[in-house]
């Protein structure tokens, strides 16, 4: 079975830009979650979506959005960036049993 | 709110060695418990869990037992090998749909 894909793995953006980060879950899995990790503040739980419903979101602004298609693929959003934005952000591929499978990640950095 | 605190890193030992790394949770309910471990450059691997008291999870030669009396998970190894320099993350997933509140991480570095 194949893992969690991300796409890209690494990214160079300008400040106030915008970005569009992918995911594909493991076949089978409709639950993908998002995560920020960065060496400031570690992992931090982003958004969460099932069957294309976003249940649950983590304490970030607006400019952080996501959204899942109906064959679970998963995207996020994160508008008007800011250098703090520089961060490896993990997509997650969820089991009914709460498991979580990590992608690689996206290597994003904001100049 | 649910929290997660690890022993400081990095933790550095020989080859062979026993390892611990601590890992307390401050949680509502009755959170499920991970380990996951992350090699230079890429994801989070899960590595170990438990999802209620007592349960004892194990994987490659790594354990640890959910303690609710003390809330705590603290990871176990016997004989670390170098392969095992990594990062390893305690996390707890209780608030909510899939998602995890994770430790800030120990780093751990085995020599030969």
């Amino acid at each position: 079975k194949a893992g969690v894909t991300q796409t890209p793995r690494y990214l160079i953006k300008t400040r106030g830009q915008q970005v569009t980060l992918s995911c594909s879950p493991i076949s089978g899995h409709r639950s993908v979650s998002w995560y920020q990790q960065t060496p400031g503040q570690g992992l931090q739980f982003l958004f969460e979506y099932f069957s294309e419903t976003q249940r649950n979101k983590g304490n970030f602004p607006g400019r952080f959005s996501g959204r899942q298609f109906s064959n679970s693929r998963s995207e996020m959003n994160v508008s008007t960036l800011e250098l703090g934005d520089s961060a490896l952000y993990l997509c997650a591929s969820n089991t009914q049993e709460r498991e979580q499978y990590f992608g690689p990640g996206t290597r994003l950095t904001v100049t | 709110g649910n929290s997660v605190t690890q022993m400081e890193g990095p933790v550095t030992l020989s080859e062979e060695a026993f390892l611990t790394i601590n890992c307390t949770y401050t949680a509502t309910g009755y959170p499920s418990l991970f380990w996951y471990v992350q090699y230079p450059g890429e994801g989070l691997q899960l590595l170990l869990k438990a999802t209620k008291a007592d349960d004892k999870g194990s994987n490659k030669g790594f354990e640890a037992t959910y303690r609710k009396e003390t809330t705590s998970f603290h990871l176990e190894k016997g004989s670390v090998q170098v392969s095992d320099s990594a990062v390893y993350f305690c996390a707890l997933d209780g608030t909510g749909y899939s998602t995890l509140t994770f430790g800030k991480g120990t780093m751990l570095l085995v020599s030969p």
